[in-house]
């Protein structure tokens, strides 16, 4: 098991409400992601960051912000949850180097009434 | 641009049989190819993966993937299939141009190992 660490692993909570969504690896890894996946189904990338200071979006278009202020966590913010953003998100990280695996977190199962 | 196919939702094999996944790929480039499994309400886990080298590549649990580039393939594959091997399998390809790593996942293959 890859240290990354996702909290909460299950949250319910009603629409408008703003949520953070906790990353954290232990591996001293540069670069973190964002993935949004629906059960069983393929995942869609959402955010990614280089390193410090550094954060990107994805290929799938999402209305969450996140943020990189110390190199070991990448949390995803949430600032008016609505139904359509109940999904599970699934945190990596991985080196900077070519050919880099990227280690998954258990991620977070989401869903908003 | 890179892309990666699974061909089959679900795989129905019985235990003690073959098991293999398929996966196709397209890159630009020379790929980076990775199998990870996913099992229910868990993250994603690191199977194996082709950087360059051997075209037979080993990995954890017994799996193994063979890279076939004039196929453009990368095809999991394990002897013998347990009922614990039922899960997710994910093919993923990264182009070796792609300066910044970002990886393509394929749609997914469910793989169900009955008894």
């Amino acid at each position: 098991e890859a240290d990354i660490y996702q909290t909460p692993r299950y949250l319910v909570i009603g629409t408008g409400k703003k949520i953070t969504l906790e990353c954290s690896q232990t591996m001293g890894h540069d670069k973190m992601y964002w993935y949004q996946q629906d059960p069983g189904m393929e995942l869609h990338l959402i955010h990614y960051s280089y390193g410090v200071n550094s954060t990107e979006k994805g290929d799938l278009s999402s209305e969450s912000t996140v943020s990189r202020i110390r190199t070991e966590h990448f949390p995803l913010t949430l600032e008016s949850a609505r139904p359509s953003h109940t999904s599970q998100y699934l945190c990596a990280s991985s080196e900077r180097a070519w050919g880099e695996t990227q280690y998954f977190g258990p991620g977070t199962r989401l869903l908003v009434l | 641009a890179q892309s990666v196919a699974q061909p089959e939702d679900q795989v129905n094999v019985a235990e003690g049989n073959p098991l293999t996944v398929k996966c196709t790929y397209s890159v630009s480039g020379n790929p980076y190819l990775f199998w990870y499994v996913q099992y229910p309400n868990r993250g994603l886990q690191f199977l194996l993966k082709y950087i360059t080298g051997d075209n037979l590549v080993k990995g954890s649990y017994g799996f193994e993937a063979e890279f076939n580039k004039s196929q453009t393939s990368f095809h999991l594959k394990k002897p013998s299939a347990l009922v614990s091997d039922s899960a997710l399998y994910f093919c993923a390809v990264r182009d070796n141009i792609d300066s910044w790593g970002k990886l393509q996942f394929g749609a997914g293959t469910q793989v169900v190992v009955t008894p």
